[in-house]
């Protein structure tokens, strides 16, 4: 059974800070890392991929993977009002076209 | 940028009803996955798609029937409703067949069964 965990918040942050969510899966075996933003009632939005160990910066986000710990993290600089939502970390663990495995995610929110 | 077509956005069946969802890919998108999330739930993988035949198999109700057509667009087809079908449909698409490809979701179809 693959499971991925992460903490389900709420996380509130201060406007401007950083926020570090963190997600933890169990299938050693997964190679495709994704952070999914999903406002209430609408779709997941990709974020960020990351399929090799260390950080992966695009913007005001940062991925980090640490396979051998089985850790994946997204940080978010600056953050501001409208990154309020629920954030998925989703995994794949290969083989062509798979389904993702998504945790229950983690709600943030951006205090004013 | 184009983005991934469901359609109908909304609909509302009875018990023992039938429904069909309709997805339409991003241009030049080969790959198509359905996922049902249900209220307060995260995204639940049900079956893909490449190059039209069937990829992959998650949770998906034998109730439950998909396919891929020659224009890349893909159908599920669900049958004899039940209450706790209600939720979000989402279909993805993405370029390929690797598991480093991003899937981008479309809208989604929200199921109302009564």
């Amino acid at each position: 059974q693959k499971e991925v965990e992460q903490n389900s918040g709420p996380l509130s942050v201060p406007e401007g800070a950083i926020a570090s969510l963190n997600c933890t899966y169990s299938d050693r075996g997964s190679q495709s890392f994704f952070w999914y933003r999903q406002y209430s009632g609408k779709s997941p939005e990709l974020i960020m991929s990351i399929y090799s160990n260390g950080d992966k910066e695009d913007g005001r986000f940062t991925a980090q993977l640490n396979k051998a710990s089985q850790y994946v993290s997204l940080l978010i600089r600056d953050s501001q009002p409208s990154d309020s939502a629920t954030y998925l970390c989703a995994v794949d663990s290969g083989g062509g076209a798979d389904g993702l495995t998504f945790g229950k995610g983690t709600h943030l929110i951006i205090q004013p | 940028a184009a983005g991934v077509i469901q359609s109908p956005r909304h609909l509302i069946k009875e018990k023992r009803e039938t429904a069909t969802l309709k997805c339409y890919p991003i241009p030049r998108h080969d790959t198509v996955y359905w996922y049902q999330q249900g209220p307060g739930q995260d995204p639940q993988f049900l079956i893909s798609f490449y190059e039209k035949m069937q990829s992959d198999k998650g949770s998906i109700p034998d109730r439950f029937s998909a396919q891929q057509f020659s224009d890349y667009h893909s159908e599920l087809n669900m049958s004899s409703l039940e209450l706790g079908d209600s939720a979000l449909y989402f279909c993805a698409s993405s370029l390929g067949f690797s598991s480093y490809n991003e899937q981008f979701f479309g809208p989604g179809t929200r199921l109302t069964v009564l």
